[in-house]
């Protein structure tokens, strides 16, 4: 039973424009939310952060948005850069662990 | 080093072989992680120290797994017997305190048991 969901294995962008990624949760006592970035051969490095008292996070290029009614979050990128192609994960946390979701490929072309 | 490292970055084992893997957190780091990550799935959670004390170990797949922490700081996962189940990479995260959620992650052991 998946708690996080990342429906979307890929995504393709046009370098420039924006990048949407979500992500769906099913458990409503996940408290925290995070978005990591993995290229290959290397660990996740942690991108950006929101916790479910808020709606809105934002860091330079990179907003997160949570709607706790939809059990829904999502990260924007804005404008996408050729560096920003990765894996993205989602992630939640309620208690000492993290929750990941399966990750989603981005690809940002010329 | 700044981040997290581990060793070795590859292991090829032969099915019913031991093996260990070293985790070294970031210098000073309460909170030390392991994960398992099988290809094309997220991390998935094994278990969780805090200092040298295992808080939970709730995500380990069976007692063939068991890791330690013993001084605090470096931690090892040791896996008895490996079966091909076991092929994945295990990453190691470290975090500063007791309560952060941001998990600074080693770049991982590709285990391959054949």
């Amino acid at each position: 039973d998946q708690q996080v969901k990342q429906n979307s294995p890929s995504l393709s962008v046009q370098e420039g424009r924006i990048s949407i990624l979500n992500c769906d949760y099913t458990n409503s006592m996940f408290d925290y939310f995070l978005w990591y970035k993995k290229y290959p051969a290397e660990g996740p490095t942690f991108l950006i952060s929101i916790s479910s008292i808020k709606d809105k996070n934002e860091d330079g290029r990179f907003t997160v948005f949570l709607n706790k009614s939809a059990k829904h979050l999502s990260l924007h990128i804005v404008p996408s850069q050729p560096g920003d192609s990765a894996v993205y994960f989602c992630a939640a946390s309620n208690t000492d662990k993290l929750i990941f979701g399966t990750g989603t490929r981005l690809q940002v072309f010329p | 080093g700044a981040g997290v490292s581990q060793s070795p970055r590859y292991k090829v084992a032969k099915r019913g072989q031991d093996v260990a893997l070293r985790c070294d957190p970031i210098s000073g780091h309460v909170s030390l992680f392991w994960y398992q990550q099988a290809l094309g799935q997220g991390p998935e959670f094994l278990t969780y120290f805090q200092n040298e004390a295992q808080l939970d170990k709730s995500g380990l797949p069976s007692d063939r797994f068991f890791a330690e922490r013993p001084e605090g700081s470096v931690s090892t996962l040791k896996i008895q017997r490996t079966q091909q189940e076991d092929s994945a990479v295990y990453l190691c995260a470290s975090s500063l305190t007791e309560v952060s959620y941001e998990q600074y992650f080693g770049p991982g052991t590709r285990l391959t048991v054949t």
